[in-house]
């Protein structure tokens, strides 16, 4: 069955770049029905839609991070990643990587999810 | 982007029916179908229940079902059980290829 894994740093300092990679098992990040996004989740709090990418490359972000994020593809290895600059407090949450029905915006399969610290 | 309006929590007894509101705007629920909800229990990633409004994926318990009435969308359980307490969250296309989320709703079975 498809399985997604988020790996990365759990702790960034202010300031600086969060990066995470999602390896993706089970399914193609080429597929054209499918899109590959990032929600993250502050602790207690609710979802926040971060972005998402197609195979072709396309992205689209939620309009209040899209200064400040990138989400890329590695074809070659099956995982895509999401980069968040200038990260301040308000960036730390648990970071879910998912798989999203084209079209129909549904979240289908979603990794387990991998809590990022922004602290000093 | 603002994130969609849930109840902050609801309740109901075992056997009952308990219904989650979701309130949008003009610019996501109410003009799209893509209408979806979740289930996240304590810990774990969500689970898919609902997706265009009223559908259910395979595996997903008849007792959970979906609507929409212009703005609002709802999520009702039927027959509720213990094991239905859990957060719910809905989501919605918003336009320019974005997603926005509620903020959620914590079930409690009485």
């Amino acid at each position: 069955q498809v399985q997604l894994q988020e790996s990365g740093p759990g702790l960034v300092k202010p300031s600086q770049t969060l990066s995470l990679t999602c390896t993706v098992s089970g399914d193609s990040i080429t597929s054209g029905i499918f899109y590959w996004t990032w929600i993250r989740q502050p602790a207690g709090k609710g979802l926040e839609w971060v972005g998402r990418v197609f195979n072709t490359g396309n992205t689209d972000y939620n309009p209040s991070l899209k200064s400040r994020v990138t989400i890329s593809l590695d074809t070659s290895k099956n995982q895509f990643s999401l980069k968040v600059t200038s990260a301040t407090a308000a960036d730390t949450a648990v970071y879910y990587c998912a798989r999203l029905r084209g079209y129909f915006y549904y979240v289908d399969v979603w990794g387990q999810g991998t809590t990022v610290t922004v602290s000093s | 982007q603002s994130a969609l309006t849930q109840p902050a929590s609801v309740s109901g007894s075992p056997g009952q029916s308990v219904t989650i509101s979701c309130t949008g705007t003009s610019s996501n629920v109410g003009s799209y179908e893509h209408v979806s909800w979740y289930q996240q229990f304590p810990g774990k990633a969500p689970k898919l229940l609902i997706y265009e409004v009223n559908q259910r994926p395979s595996g997903v318990s008849n007792r959970f079902s979906g609507s929409k009435s212009a703005n609002t969308a709802s999520l009702t359980i039927s027959g509720l059980q213990a094991e239905d307490e859990a957060d719910y969250y809905c989501s919605s296309y918003a336009g320019g290829s974005t997603l926005v989320f509620g903020g959620g709703t914590k079930l409690t079975v009485l």
